[in-house]
């Protein structure tokens, strides 16, 4: 069975401060990843997205970006918070259908 | 415009009775997906239903294409049901999911 797995569950990060936010996958090859970001009352965006090793899009900018350094790790980082990166990240994984499966998120509040 | 609409963004309910939670979007798609968000934040995939109806234990999922609109259909509604549902409109070639604001379901003993 694959499963995924979220680091950390929760940070409180000073602005201007960096950040590193890890998903990994186990049980599944070559599968396609993806980041998503919920604001505090907010509404879900898809931030990147990425089908195989090393290869990231950006679908909205928001001053971060997202790296694949393995095939079954994707890493979501900035060098200076802002406060408005405070929020809900989720990451997610995809076999190739239409179908998402999420990790259990990381919350992060920006001070 | 906003692609996806969710109605009523708010519900409130006793335990036992039913539940109709919409979903209306603007483009032609791909997926439709139902997700319920626990009030930690993770996701928890209901259905995907592009089109038809599909049924999981009290849940039943519903899409018509044609008239751009998805249901969640939750019978005897249980305590345990309260948090937010979410529906997720897939389009394009990289499995983006457009979200809809939610529906914060509250089911009162």
């Amino acid at each position: 069975a694959q499963t995924i797995h979220q680091w950390p569950v929760a940070e409180i990060k000073a602005v201007g401060s960096p950040l590193s936010l890890g998903c990994t996958i186990k049980g599944k090859s070559s599968p396609n990843l993806y980041w998503y970001w919920q604001a505090t009352g907010g509404t879900l965006q898809q931030l990147f997205y990425s089908i195989t090793v090393g290869q990231v899009e950006s679908v909205v900018q928001l001053n971060l970006s997202a790296s694949r350094p393995k095939d079954d790790q994707f890493i979501l980082s900035t060098e200076k918070l802002l406060l408005s990166h405070s929020g809900f990240y989720l990451c997610a994984w995809s076999p190739g259908g239409n179908t998402l499966y999420f990790g259990e998120g990381s919350r992060l509040i920006v001070v | 415009g906003q692609q996806v609409q969710q109605s009523p963004a708010s519900l409130v309910l006793q335990e036992g009775e039913n539940a109709e939670l919409q979903c209306n979007f603007s483009t032609s798609l791909n997926s439709m997906q139902w997700f319920y968000q626990r009030p930690g934040g993770s996701l928890v995939s209901l259905f995907y239903n592009p089109s038809g109806t599909k049924h999981s234990g009290r849940l039943t999922s519903t899409t018509v294409i044609k008239e751009r609109r998805s249901s969640l259909h939750i019978s005897s509604s249980q305590t345990t049901d309260s948090g937010t549902y979410l529906c997720a409109l897939g389009t394009g070639g990289n499995n983006k999911l457009t979200f809809g604001q939610g529906t914060v379901l509250s089911v009162i003993p």
